[in-house]
């Protein structure tokens, strides 16, 4: 069964970093690219960024350029998200998500998120 | 970057009607687009990846349609289980800003 689970969601005041981590299971974590998406409160879902199956290639949206980082390790079978530089739009419930195969993909398992809180 | 407009944002049916949502985009893209279902406080569900091609596990009365820049979601027939947030996404990135299905 695949699984998929988020952590390092917290409270952060503005401008400060955090760390999400994605393990996953029950498959074969370095065969398939993996994504991150994000949703405010009562808002619709955004795409936040994904990487490719070894790690090579990485795609982030407007918003999370230049201050949001993907990393994996397949050893370890967990992706990554650094955030830097938070701001308070950055709020939201983040998931991780692995891809149907490698970039560009549908996803086809999702996790149950974990929530970012930036407020001071 | 490439835009996603769904319609319509609010769809009131009732169970056994056929349910139609659309979705635009602002450039081509192909058939790389992918349907979800999201029901309050879960994570969204896979319904249709490549435009048209159904998910394993997902009722044959989901189906999807189009290329180019724009593209359906039908259900056949509504059930209770399907009223939800549907949102539609172009393989690169961006999501439609979702068609909430309500009971009519």
């Amino acid at each position: 069964e695949v699984q998929l689970v988020e952590s390092g969601g917290h409270l952060v005041q503005p401008g400060g970093s955090l760390r999400l981590s994605c393990s996953g299971s029950g498959f074969t974590f370095s065969s398939y690219s993996m994504h991150w998406v994000r949703q405010a409160p009562g808002k619709g879902l955004e795409y936040v960024s994904a990487i490719s199956n070894n790690g090579g290639r990485a795609y982030y949206a407007d918003s999370a350029k230049g201050r949001f980082t993907i990393s994996r390790d397949n050893s370890k079978n967990i992706v990554f998200l650094q955030m830097r530089s938070l701001r308070a739009e950055d709020t939201a419930i983040y998931y991780c998500a692995k891809g149907r195969l490698v970039l560009p993909a549908a996803m086809d398992y999702w996790g149950q998120g974990t929530l970012v809180t930036v407020s001071s | 970057d490439i835009q996603m407009t769904q319609s319509p944002s609010t769809l009131s049916a009732s169970v056994g009607d056929r349910v139609t949502i659309t979705c635009r985009a602002s450039q081509n893209v192909s058939t790389w687009l992918a349907w979800y279902q999201q029901k309050a406080g879960k994570a969204p569900k896979l319904l249709i990846y490549k435009a048209s091609s159904l998910e394993s596990g997902v009722p044959s009365r989901f189906s999807g349609s189009g290329s180019g820049t724009e593209f359906t979601l039908t259900i056949s027939s509504l059930q209770p289980d399907d009223f939800a947030t549907y949102y539609c996404q172009q393989y690169a990135g961006t999501f439609g800003q979702g068609t909430k299905v309500e009971i009519k």
